[in-house]
């Protein structure tokens, strides 16, 4: 079935260092992606999306390309605040289907 | 913005006994849907509804949950007998359609805790 894995975290960085979080899925269709990142105590926020190969999402400074070759949808950032600290998520939604698939999560915790 | 509301933000409930997590969506969205997370663990999909009905549900989406739209606002998920294991964060979203490439919206979680 349909999946998606992300890289285990938590990720720790320094204010201003460049960003990846990978992002890899299995799809049967032709998915659409995204990207939620879910600030604490609060709910899953939509951070960018991308419904076909090779469309690049962005929004904040955050982006991602929908890479179809090697069915990935890394999110990159340029330069982290303290600010973006959050766990973020990577989900597919497969043609035919009304549902997420979600990643496992990804902490990100940005130092001062 | 407008977002999706859910309430309570905490039940603490007994094993055993009937809960409802109530949720309002976004006003002009027709797609609405139930993910659960276990603590630690993924996101699941349990649920979607449209028009009156489920479209699709998952196979955590047994005969002790059901879901309903009792009036123009609400959008209800009742678990009648509830388990231990039960005990998760409830995530409520809505979309204006069921299209893959509608992003969905969340609330911000109901987190349910079964002693």
């Amino acid at each position: 079935g349909d999946s998606v894995t992300q890289m285990e975290g938590p990720v720790t960085l320094s204010e201003e260092a460049f960003l990846t979080i990978n992002c890899t899925y299995t799809a049967t269709g032709y998915p659409s992606l995204f990207w939620y990142v879910q600030y604490p105590g609060e709910g899953l926020q939509l951070l960018l999306k991308a419904t076909k190969a090779d469309d690049k999402g962005s929004n904040k400074g955050f982006e991602a390309t929908y890479r179809k070759e090697t069915t990935s949808f890394h999110l990159e950032k340029g330069s982290v605040q303290v600010s973006d600290s959050a766990v973020y998520f990577c989900a597919l939604s497969d043609s035919g289907t009304y549902k997420y698939i979600f990643g496992t999560g990804t902490r990100l915790k940005v130092l001062a | 913005e407008p977002e999706v509301t859910q309430t309570p933000s905490h039940q603490v409930t007994q094993m055993g006994q009937e809960v409802i997590l109530r949720c309002v969506p976004i006003s002009n969205h027709l797609y609405f849907y139930w993910y659960r997370q276990i603590l630690g663990q993924k996101v699941e999909f349990l649920v979607s509804f449209y028009n009156n009905e489920i479209s699709e549900k998952s196979e955590i989406f047994d005969d002790q949950f059901s879901v309903e739209r009792p009036d123009g606002s609400n959008f209800t998920l009742k678990i009648r007998s509830t388990k231990l294991e039960d005990s998760a964060m409830y995530f409520c979203a809505s979309s204006v359609w069921g299209r893959d490439n509608q992003p969905q919206h969340f609330g911000d979680g109901t987190r349910l805790s079964i002693l």
